[in-house]
C-alpha cells in the first residue's frame, strides 16, 4: 500500500467551477502538508503549505488538513483555464525527516 | 534570484552507457534533494544533502547511482551503467534550512532532466 493515495484523474471542469482535490495518507509521522502545481514539462511549484491540522486560504485556493482522518484537500474557487495542470499533494515529517512523499498527482483540465 | 537549475533538460542514452545529471540549487540553500518520477508513478525521493554531506540516501535504488555535492554547491547524479528501468524524470530541489520556519524549509524544484534509456 502506498503511503499517500491520490486519484490521478483526469478531472475536467468548466471555467468558474469549484474544484476539490484530495489525498489520503497512512503515516502518522507526517506533520507538514503541501500542494504543488506542475505544468507540462515544468517542475513542481509550491501552491500551499500547512503545518498540522486546520485550514489555510490564499486567494482562490484553500487547503484543509484533517490529521484525525489522515485526509487533506485543496479547493480551487472560480477555476480558470490557467489552472489546468497536475496537482500533487506532498507531505513530510519533522526536523531532519525532510524528504517529501508525494501522491501520484491529479490532472486537472478547466474548459472554457 | 535564479531558481533551481538542472542540466541537461533531456538525455537519450543507450543501455550500458553512463549519464551525469547536474543540479544548481538556489544560492544559499544548504539542503539539496534528488527525486525521480518513473512513468505512471509518483515522484519518489532519492537522497538529501546538507551542504556537502549526505543526510539521507535511503531512496537510492542501487549502487549504479552515485550522487556528489563537492563544496556544498552544485550536485551531480551519475548513473553507471544505465538500465532501461532508469528512464524517467529526475528532479532536483533545494531548501534553505530544516528549522521550524515554514518559509525556510520550502523545497523549490527545478524543471527536471528527462532521461530516456534505450
Amino acid at each position: 500500500q502506498k503511503e499517500v493515495e491520490q486519484d490521478p484523474g483526469p478531472l475536467s471542469v468548466p471555467e468558474g467551477a469549484i474544484v476539490s482535490l484530495n489525498c489520503t495518507y497512512s503515516n502518522s509521522a507526517f506533520q507538514y502538508f503541501m500542494w504543488y502545481r506542475q505544468y507540462s514539462r515544468k517542475g513542481p511549484e509550491l501552491l500551499m503549505y500547512t503545518y498540522s491540522s486546520g485550514n489555510k486560504e490564499d486567494g482562490r485556493f484553500t487547503a484543509q488538513v484533517d490529521k484525525s482522518s489522515k485526509y487533506i484537500s485543496l479547493f480551487i474557487r472560480d477555476s480558470q483555464p490557467s489552472d489546468s495542470a497536475t496537482y500533487l499533494c506532498a507531505m513530510r515529517g519533522t526536523g531532519t525527516a525532510s524528504k517529501l512523499t508525494f501522491g501520484t498527482g491529479t490532472r486537472l483540465q478547466v474548459t472554457l | 534570484e535564479a531558481g533551481v537549475t538542472q542540466f541537461p533538460s533531456h538525455s537519450v542514452i543507450e543501455k550500458g552507457q553512463t549519464v551525469t545529471l547536474r543540479c544548481d540549487p538556489i544560492s544559499g540553500h544548504d539542503n539539496l534533494y534528488w527525486y525521480r518520477r518513473v512513468m505512471g508513478k509518483e515522484i519518489k525521493f532519492l537522497l538529501h544533502f546538507v551542504k556537502e554531506s549526505k543526510q539521507d540516501e535511503s531512496g537510492m535504488p542501487n549502487n549504479r547511482f552515485l550522487a556528489e555535492r563537492t563544496g556544498g554547491t552544485y550536485s551531480t547524479l551519475k548513473v553507471q551503467p544505465a538500465e532501461l528501468e532508469d528512464s524517467g524524470v529526475y528532479f532536483c530541489a533545494s531548501s534553505q534550512d530544516l528549522g521550524k520556519s515554514l518559509a525556510k524549509n520550502i523545497q523549490y524544484f527545478g524543471a527536471g532532466t528527462r532521461l530516456s534509456v534505450l
